[in-house]
Formats: structure tokens, C-alpha cells, sequence
């Protein structure tokens, strides 16, 4: 079964900061990744999406995923948070075989303003 | 407005009961389902459906239980064989196919009284 690790439990920042917050996953063949967001209070969104091609994908409000393929890492940065970027976010590997997904267990971030 | 809509917001269940989550969609996708959010173990899959009068369990389907009948709708009842339900459940949906993307209802928080 694949399973799906993020490391940081928990990130604080500073506005301004750079971010970036670790994913790994377990499964060798092909996937399709995946970050959502889940702002306080509101649905879980796609922050954005890999599914071939370019490894570095750029996803809403200024968000970019590298897909590492020899590390089996798909990680989330940002050059410079802001308060709004306050939130939980959750890494998700789809296995190509099926239309489901196994999360990680999600990182929440706090920027302090 | 299309979207996914979970109800209700709030549940509280008392020892012994059975309870119903309603999920409904009106983006007329195939795929629909049911995630348990627990603090830092991210989103699991209960149960899944691809297609209308059929559905399958999905990695801690023990103790919920699931029907389709309806393209629109899936609802999840949350059994009295489920010791330890109190969780975040979020419901969602996709078109069928490998490369989907889920999109999310706002979620029911259910309690144990």
C-alpha cells in the first residue's frame, strides 16, 4: 500500500519568510500528486497538481511544487508568505490505477504577521 | 452554483446510535467519497463510489456504512459499531478517471455525547 509522509507537524513563520514543507511518498510506479489547502473555515481547495511533464508545477497565490522523482518527493514552497497563507496543508498521491487518493497527515502553518 | 454540500455542519451522536451524513452534488460526477480528518493523521479513505449502485470500502470502512443510489447524493451512516467516531468527516467528488481531481463539501463535525 502506498502511504504519503509529511514531516512538519507544524511550521510558524514570519511574513515574508520562504517557505517550504516536505512530502514523500511510498509507491515506485507512476503517480499524480497533489497539495490542498484548507484555509480556517473553509473546504479543502487544490492549491495545485502534477501530473507529467515540467517537474516544477506553479499552483494559486503564488505556490510551486517540485516532483522529484529519484527521491519519490513531491515538496511545496513559496518565496514569501503572507499572513493569508495561514492554514493546513495536505499532500495527496493519486497511484494512476484508481481514482484514490492517500494523504499525508498534513502540516499546519502559521504566519505571523 | 455548483458544489458539494454536506449536512449538517454539527452532529451529536449518543452511545448506541446510528447517524446519517448527507452529501449531495450537483456537478455531475461519477465518483463520490467519504474521508474521516482526524488531528494529524490527514484524511482517510472510508468508503468510495465510482458509479450509482456501487460503492467500495476504503481503508477504516468498519463501522460506516454507505449507499448510491443516486448520482447526486451519498450518504454515510455512521454506525453504533464505530467506537471512536468523533472525527471531522469531509465528502467529495470527481469525474471518473485516473487523473481527477477531488473537490470538497465544508465538512460535519460529529461528537459523542
Amino acid at each position: 500500500a502506498q502511504s504519503v509522509s509529511q514531516h512538519n507537524h507544524h511550521v510558524i513563520l514570519s511574513e515574508a519568510a520562504s517557505l517550504e514543507l516536505g512530502c514523500n511518498y511510498s509507491y515506485g510506479g507512476t503517480v499524480n500528486l497533489f497539495w490542498y489547502v484548507q484555509y480556517p473555515g473553509q473546504h479543502l481547495q487544490l492549491l495545485l497538481k502534477y501530473f507529467s511533464g515540467d517537474p516544477l508545477v506553479k499552483g494559486i497565490k503564488g505556490f510551486e511544487a517540485e516532483f522529484i522523482k529519484s527521491k519519490f518527493s513531491f515538496n511545496l514552497r513559496k518565496p514569501s508568505v503572507q499572513w493569508s497563507d495561514t492554514a493546513e496543508y495536505f499532500c495527496a498521491v493519486n497511484n494512476n490505477a484508481g481514482n484514490m487518493l492517500t494523504f499525508g497527515g498534513g502540516t499546519r502553518l502559521m504566519v505571523k504577521p | 452554483d455548483g458544489g458539494i454540500t454536506q449536512s449538517p455542519k454539527y452532529l451529536f451522536r449518543k452511545e448506541g446510535q446510528n447517524v446519517t451524513l448527507s452529501c449531495e452534488q450537483n456537478l455531475n460526477h461519477d465518483a463520490m467519497y467519504w474521508y474521516r480528518q482526524d488531528p494529524g493523521q490527514g484524511l482517510r479513505l472510508i468508503y468510495y463510489s465510482q458509479i450509482v449502485n456501487d460503492f467500495q470500502k476504503g481503508d477504516i470502512a468498519e463501522g460506516y456504512s454507505v449507499s448510491r443510489e443516486k448520482k447526486e447524493s451519498f450518504p454515510l451512516t455512521v454506525t453504533s459499531a464505530q467506537k471512536n467516531p468523533t472525527a471531522f468527516y469531509l465528502c467529495a467528488s470527481s469525474i471518473a478517471g485516473t487523473t481527477n481531481i477531488q473537490y470538497f463539501g465544508a465538512g460535519t463535525r460529529l461528537s459523542v455525547l
